[in-house]
């Protein structure tokens, strides 16, 4: 198995412009989360799917940030304007379980750096 | 809001030393999880604990769960260049069900 797949894997852009990133989840996995890590702020979870249904998205951090899941193989976060404090590095996980607790598993992260 | 901290934050050893990395809160969590991460990686699951006063082994690592399940230690035996990189706790809230990291201790093993 390929494990999760998250592109780009760096992204650097400006200030104000727009910004997707993309995951594909492990094949038959149910469940899809979005989290994003900082020095400041450690991992925080930011939103997660079931069955491509978003569940919860209190984490999202405000309006410019949004993610969608059309189909059970991707999922996509957008950044609409980056500011500089959406530095960070994003990753995707999916879980193989029946349950929002079971055991996730993490793609390799996209680093972005918004100047 | 349910936090977890964990200490130390840094840990700078040679080979062969022993360490313990803490992970406490005051709050109470459904279960909690250990993992590793190495630069450029994501977070790989080392273990769970579940029950209270729990202690899991694997190889060198002992994982223990505290009896009232707020807090949760790692211990290294013997440590090795090859363990170097971020640990981080994990607890399940009881009360959504999502996972709550901690800020994550960074080990680097000198050789």
């Amino acid at each position: 198995d390929a494990g999760v797949i998250q592109s780009p894997r760096h992204e650097v852009t400006e200030m104000g412009q727009e910004v997707t990133l993309r995951c594909k989840p492990i094949s038959g996995h149910d469940y899809l989360f979005w989290y994003r890590q900082t020095m400041m702020r450690g991992l925080e979870l930011l939103i997660y799917f079931n069955n491509n249904v978003p569940i919860d998205d209190s984490g999202m951090p405000e309006d410019r940030f949004s993610a969608k899941m059309p189909n059970a193989s991707f999922s996509t976060l957008k950044i609409q304007p980056s500011e500089p404090r959406d530095s960070a590095v994003y990753f995707c996980a999916s879980n193989t379980g029946t349950k929002v607790s079971d055991t996730q598993y993490f793609g390799p992260g996209t680093r972005l750096t918004v100047l | 809001t349910q936090l977890l901290e964990q200490s130390p934050q840094f840990l700078s050893i040679q080979e062969g030393e022993n360490l313990t990395v803490y992970c406490n809160s005051s709050s109470v969590f459904s279960s909690l999880q250990w993992y590793r991460q190495e630069p450029g990686e994501g977070p790989v699951l080392l273990v769970t604990v579940v029950t209270g006063g729990e202690v899991k082994k694997l190889k060198r690592l002992t994982f223990q769960f505290g009896d009232a399940r707020k807090d949760s230690s790692l211990h290294i035996t013997a440590a090795q260049p090859g363990d170097t990189g971020l640990y981080l706790c994990a607890g399940l809230s009881s009360n959504t069900g999502k996972l709550i990291f901690g800020q994550g201790t960074t080990l680097q093993v000198k050789p």
